[in-house]
Protein backbone atom coordinates (compact mmCIF):
# COMPACT_ATOMS: atom_id res chain seq x y z
CA UNK A 1 0.00 0.00 0.00
CA UNK A 2 1.25 3.19 -1.30
CA UNK A 3 -0.71 5.10 1.78
CA UNK A 4 -1.68 8.69 1.30
CA UNK A 5 -0.16 10.26 -1.55
CA UNK A 6 0.23 13.99 -2.45
CA UNK A 7 0.73 16.02 -5.39
CA UNK A 8 2.58 18.34 -6.41
CA UNK A 9 5.25 18.34 -3.13
CA UNK A 10 5.76 21.95 -3.86
CA UNK A 11 4.01 24.66 -6.05
CA UNK A 12 4.23 28.22 -6.81
CA UNK A 13 1.57 30.15 -7.72
CA UNK A 14 0.64 34.14 -8.27
CA UNK A 15 -2.34 35.53 -6.89
CA UNK A 16 -5.61 34.93 -8.69
CA UNK A 17 -4.06 32.02 -10.45
CA UNK A 18 -6.09 28.61 -9.54
CA UNK A 19 -4.95 25.47 -9.47
CA UNK A 20 -6.14 21.51 -7.72
CA UNK A 21 -3.93 19.81 -4.73
CA UNK A 22 -4.52 16.14 -5.31
CA UNK A 23 -4.43 13.61 -2.44
CA UNK A 24 -5.15 9.63 -2.92
CA UNK A 25 -5.27 6.96 -0.23
CA UNK A 26 -5.61 2.86 -1.92
CA UNK A 27 -6.30 2.08 1.93
CA UNK A 28 -10.39 1.89 1.07
CA UNK A 29 -10.80 4.77 3.80
CA UNK A 30 -13.77 6.16 3.84
CA UNK A 31 -13.23 9.50 6.16
CA UNK A 32 -10.91 11.60 4.14
CA UNK A 33 -10.05 15.39 4.69
CA UNK A 34 -7.82 18.57 4.21
CA UNK A 35 -5.50 20.18 6.79
CA UNK A 36 -3.63 22.95 6.74
CA UNK A 37 0.15 23.95 8.72
CA UNK A 38 1.05 27.48 9.53
CA UNK A 39 3.72 28.52 11.60
CA UNK A 40 2.21 29.73 15.28
CA UNK A 41 -1.55 28.14 13.92
CA UNK A 42 -1.08 24.74 14.27
CA UNK A 43 -2.90 22.38 11.53
CA UNK A 44 -6.29 23.22 10.86
CA UNK A 45 -9.29 21.54 9.48
CA UNK A 46 -10.39 23.06 6.14
CA UNK A 47 -12.40 20.28 4.43
CA UNK A 48 -13.51 16.84 5.23
CA UNK A 49 -15.51 13.68 3.48
CA UNK A 50 -17.11 10.48 5.22
CA UNK A 51 -17.34 8.87 1.95
CA UNK A 52 -17.98 9.12 -1.97
CA UNK A 53 -20.29 12.09 -3.05
CA UNK A 54 -20.46 13.72 0.20
CA UNK A 55 -18.33 16.66 1.59
CA UNK A 56 -18.58 19.35 4.23
CA UNK A 57 -16.88 22.43 5.20
CA UNK A 58 -14.11 22.44 8.31
CA UNK A 59 -12.56 25.39 10.30
CA UNK A 60 -11.02 27.52 8.03
CA UNK A 61 -13.01 26.59 4.38
CA UNK A 62 -13.50 29.87 2.59
CA UNK A 63 -11.24 30.07 -0.78
CA UNK A 64 -11.59 26.49 -1.06
CA UNK A 65 -13.40 23.76 -2.51
CA UNK A 66 -13.57 20.04 -2.90
CA UNK A 67 -14.97 17.35 -4.27
CA UNK A 68 -15.46 13.41 -3.62
CA UNK A 69 -16.61 11.55 -6.77
CA UNK A 70 -14.10 8.59 -5.81
CA UNK A 71 -13.42 6.48 -2.45
CA UNK A 72 -9.83 7.15 -3.25
CA UNK A 73 -9.81 10.73 -4.23
CA UNK A 74 -10.06 13.76 -2.51
CA UNK A 75 -9.09 16.97 -4.87
CA UNK A 76 -8.32 20.34 -3.25
CA UNK A 77 -9.34 23.47 -5.12
CA UNK A 78 -7.74 27.03 -5.05
CA UNK A 79 -10.35 28.95 -7.18
CA UNK A 80 -7.97 32.27 -7.03
CA UNK A 81 -5.41 31.88 -4.97
CA UNK A 82 -4.59 34.75 -2.43
CA UNK A 83 -1.06 35.37 -0.59
CA UNK A 84 -3.17 34.24 3.19
CA UNK A 85 -3.07 30.73 0.87
CA UNK A 86 0.62 30.27 1.45
CA UNK A 87 1.26 27.41 3.50
CA UNK A 88 1.88 23.38 4.13
CA UNK A 89 -1.26 21.19 3.44
CA UNK A 90 -1.61 17.93 4.59
CA UNK A 91 -4.36 15.29 3.46
CA UNK A 92 -5.42 12.53 5.95
CA UNK A 93 -7.61 9.66 5.88
CA UNK A 94 -9.03 7.02 8.71
CA UNK A 95 -11.39 3.70 7.57
CA UNK A 96 -14.55 5.15 9.01
CA UNK A 97 -15.93 7.79 9.18
CA UNK A 98 -15.86 7.80 13.36
CA UNK A 99 -14.24 9.52 15.67
CA UNK A 100 -12.50 6.41 17.59
CA UNK A 101 -10.30 5.94 14.11
CA UNK A 102 -6.92 6.58 13.39
CA UNK A 103 -6.15 9.22 11.12
CA UNK A 104 -3.19 8.66 8.52
CA UNK A 105 -1.19 12.12 6.67
CA UNK A 106 -0.10 12.33 3.64
CA UNK A 107 3.54 14.10 2.95
CA UNK A 108 2.00 17.09 2.42
CA UNK A 109 2.06 20.18 -0.78
CA UNK A 110 4.09 22.82 0.67
CA UNK A 111 2.58 26.03 -1.39
CA UNK A 112 3.78 29.27 -1.98
CA UNK A 113 1.24 32.31 -3.53
CA UNK A 114 3.12 35.66 -4.65
CA UNK B 1 -14.23 24.91 21.67
CA UNK B 2 -11.52 22.45 22.17
CA UNK B 3 -7.97 23.44 22.97
CA UNK B 4 -4.81 21.92 22.54
CA UNK B 5 -1.62 23.02 24.53
CA UNK B 6 1.69 21.24 24.56
CA UNK B 7 4.33 23.09 26.55
CA UNK B 8 7.50 23.84 26.07
CA UNK B 9 7.77 24.58 22.72
CA UNK B 10 11.20 23.17 22.47
CA UNK B 11 13.18 20.58 24.27
CA UNK B 12 16.87 19.82 24.46
CA UNK B 13 18.25 16.60 26.32
CA UNK B 14 21.28 14.39 25.52
CA UNK B 15 21.35 11.01 24.64
CA UNK B 16 20.12 7.79 26.64
CA UNK B 17 17.91 10.12 28.72
CA UNK B 18 14.70 9.15 29.44
CA UNK B 19 12.02 12.19 28.87
CA UNK B 20 8.17 13.37 29.02
CA UNK B 21 6.02 15.26 26.65
CA UNK B 22 3.15 16.75 27.96
CA UNK B 23 -0.09 17.65 26.12
CA UNK B 24 -3.53 19.40 27.75
CA UNK B 25 -7.13 20.03 26.07
CA UNK B 26 -9.60 22.12 27.80
CA UNK B 27 -12.70 19.44 26.73
CA UNK B 28 -12.23 15.94 28.33
CA UNK B 29 -15.30 15.05 25.90
CA UNK B 30 -13.19 13.27 23.64
CA UNK B 31 -13.38 10.00 21.24
CA UNK B 32 -9.67 9.37 21.24
CA UNK B 33 -6.09 11.01 21.23
CA UNK B 34 -3.49 10.75 19.14
CA UNK B 35 0.67 11.32 19.30
CA UNK B 36 1.96 11.91 16.17
CA UNK B 37 5.72 12.45 14.90
CA UNK B 38 6.75 15.11 12.43
CA UNK B 39 10.10 15.59 10.89
CA UNK B 40 11.38 18.57 9.53
CA UNK B 41 9.70 19.13 5.48
CA UNK B 42 7.69 16.22 6.34
CA UNK B 43 4.42 15.29 7.05
CA UNK B 44 3.01 13.51 9.98
CA UNK B 45 3.51 10.02 10.79
CA UNK B 46 1.12 8.46 13.77
CA UNK B 47 2.81 6.87 17.20
CA UNK B 48 0.10 6.18 19.26
CA UNK B 49 -3.60 6.42 19.26
CA UNK B 50 -5.28 6.01 22.66
CA UNK B 51 -9.34 5.68 22.65
CA UNK B 52 -10.62 7.48 25.27
CA UNK B 53 -11.98 4.29 27.43
CA UNK B 54 -8.07 3.39 27.25
CA UNK B 55 -5.58 4.59 29.89
CA UNK B 56 -2.30 4.23 28.32
CA UNK B 57 -0.55 2.55 24.96
CA UNK B 58 2.72 1.47 24.39
CA UNK B 59 5.01 1.18 21.36
CA UNK B 60 8.36 0.07 21.46
CA UNK B 61 10.00 2.96 23.18
CA UNK B 62 7.28 4.76 23.64
CA UNK B 63 4.55 4.55 25.97
CA UNK B 64 1.45 7.39 26.02
CA UNK B 65 -0.74 7.55 28.95
CA UNK B 66 -4.27 9.42 28.76
CA UNK B 67 -6.09 11.10 31.97
CA UNK B 68 -9.71 12.07 30.84
CA UNK B 69 -10.76 13.69 33.86
CA UNK B 70 -7.84 16.30 33.83
CA UNK B 71 -7.21 16.60 30.38
CA UNK B 72 -3.86 15.36 30.10
CA UNK B 73 -1.68 12.80 28.30
CA UNK B 74 1.92 12.40 28.43
CA UNK B 75 4.63 10.77 25.66
CA UNK B 76 6.72 8.91 27.52
CA UNK B 77 10.19 8.25 25.78
CA UNK B 78 13.00 5.70 26.89
CA UNK B 79 16.89 6.11 26.05
CA UNK B 80 16.47 8.56 23.55
CA UNK B 81 18.31 8.73 20.50
CA UNK B 82 19.40 11.34 18.60
CA UNK B 83 17.20 9.79 15.70
CA UNK B 84 14.38 10.64 18.07
CA UNK B 85 14.65 14.61 17.46
CA UNK B 86 11.94 15.62 15.73
CA UNK B 87 8.45 17.61 16.47
CA UNK B 88 5.69 15.55 18.34
CA UNK B 89 2.19 16.91 18.10
CA UNK B 90 -0.64 15.04 19.90
CA UNK B 91 -4.15 15.97 18.88
CA UNK B 92 -7.81 15.14 20.16
CA UNK B 93 -10.86 14.26 17.96
CA UNK B 94 -14.33 15.50 19.40
CA UNK B 95 -17.52 15.41 17.25
CA UNK B 96 -19.10 13.41 15.01
CA UNK B 97 -16.87 14.78 12.09
CA UNK B 98 -13.39 13.47 13.33
CA UNK B 99 -11.76 16.71 13.43
CA UNK B 100 -9.11 16.53 15.03
CA UNK B 101 -7.72 19.65 17.42
CA UNK B 102 -4.11 19.89 17.39
CA UNK B 103 -1.76 20.81 19.78
CA UNK B 104 1.41 23.69 18.07
CA UNK B 105 3.84 20.71 19.35
CA UNK B 106 6.69 20.17 20.66
CA UNK B 107 10.63 20.12 18.90
CA UNK B 108 12.60 17.85 20.64
CA UNK B 109 16.24 17.87 19.97
CA UNK B 110 18.46 14.64 21.06
CA UNK B 111 22.02 15.70 21.52
CA UNK B 112 24.23 12.66 20.83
Amino acid sequence: NAGVTQTPKFQVLKTGQSMTLQCAQDMNHEYMSWYRQDPGMGLRLIHYSVGAGITDQGEVPNGYNVSRSTTEDFPLRLLSAAPSQTSVYFCASSLLASSYNEQFFGPGTRLTVL
Amino acid sequence: KQEVTQIPAALSVPEGENLVLNCSFTDSAIYNLQWFRQDPGKGLTSLLLIQSSQREQTSGRLNASLDKSSGRSTLYIAASQPGDSATYLCATSTGANSKLTFGKGITLSVRP
